[in-house]
């Protein structure tokens, strides 16, 4: 039973305008939730974490929303640039941070 | 330069022969993992270790061991690979103390078993 669900498999953005990427998770227990993208024929990479005591976290041109109500959160990404165009995965893990949940990725094409 | 190497890189078997998967990483990590990613799944956690000796399971751990007998190294092992078993795997570390401090991920072993 999937616990992190990302519901969008795909999402087309022009550049320069925003990307929102969404996810959704069942378990309440969970404490962190960190993003990472991943290339073609490489392993992920981080971008982004935000812990359950916060409900926004900023990073340059990414921010991560945490709803804990609607156990939803969300990566935005302003502006957009080709570059970003990857699979974007969101994780979420409990206090102890060494068991961790995937989502099944969204595939951003950015356009020029 | 800090990385997690794994190897081999590709790798194609047949039913049952035993296989090990090595990852080696250089950041003096206590943390390390193992991850598959299947299309439609996303990555599902295998097994982890929080240090030397110390492993423990994910979510999906039929059918694959591990041993952490030294720091930076953490080898997967399947001992009668299942074609369910062909998938993209991952090899990640980190620093234990920090919960969502960043794993860094090796470049993927794609494994077909046929």
């Amino acid at each position: 039973d999937q616990q992190v669900k990302q519901n969008s498999p795909s999402l087309s953005v022009q550049e320069g305008r925003i990307s929102i990427l969404n996810c959704d998770y069942t378990n309440s227990m969970f404490d962190y939730f960190l993003w990472y993208k991943k290339y073609p024929a490489e392993g992920p990479t981080f971008l982004i974490s935000i812990s359950s005591i916060k409900d926004k976290n900023e990073d340059g041109r990414f921010t991560v929303f945490l709803n804990k109500s609607a156990k939803h959160l969300s990566l935005h990404i302003v502006p957009s640039q080709p570059g970003d165009s990857a699979v974007y995965f969101c994780a979420a893990s409990g206090n102890t941070g060494n068991q961790f949940y995937f989502g099944t990725g969204t595939s951003l094409t950015v356009i020029p | 330069e800090a990385q997690v190497t794994q190897n081999p890189r590709y790798l194609i078997t047949v039913t049952g022969k035993k296989l090990t998967v090595t990852c080696s990483q250089n950041m003096n990590h206590e943390y390390m993992s193992w991850y598959r990613q299947d299309p439609g799944l996303g990555l599902r956690q295998i097994y982890y270790s929080m240090n030397v000796e110390v492993t423990d399971k994910g979510d999906v751990p039929e059918g694959y061991k591990v041993s952490r007998k030294e720091k930076r190294n953490f080898p997967l092992i399947l001992e009668s690979p299942s074609p369910n078993q062909t998938s993209l795997y991952f090899c990640a570390s980190r620093k234990l103390a920090g919960v969502a401090d960043e794993q860094f991920f090796g470049p993927g072993t794609r494994l077909t078993v046929l």
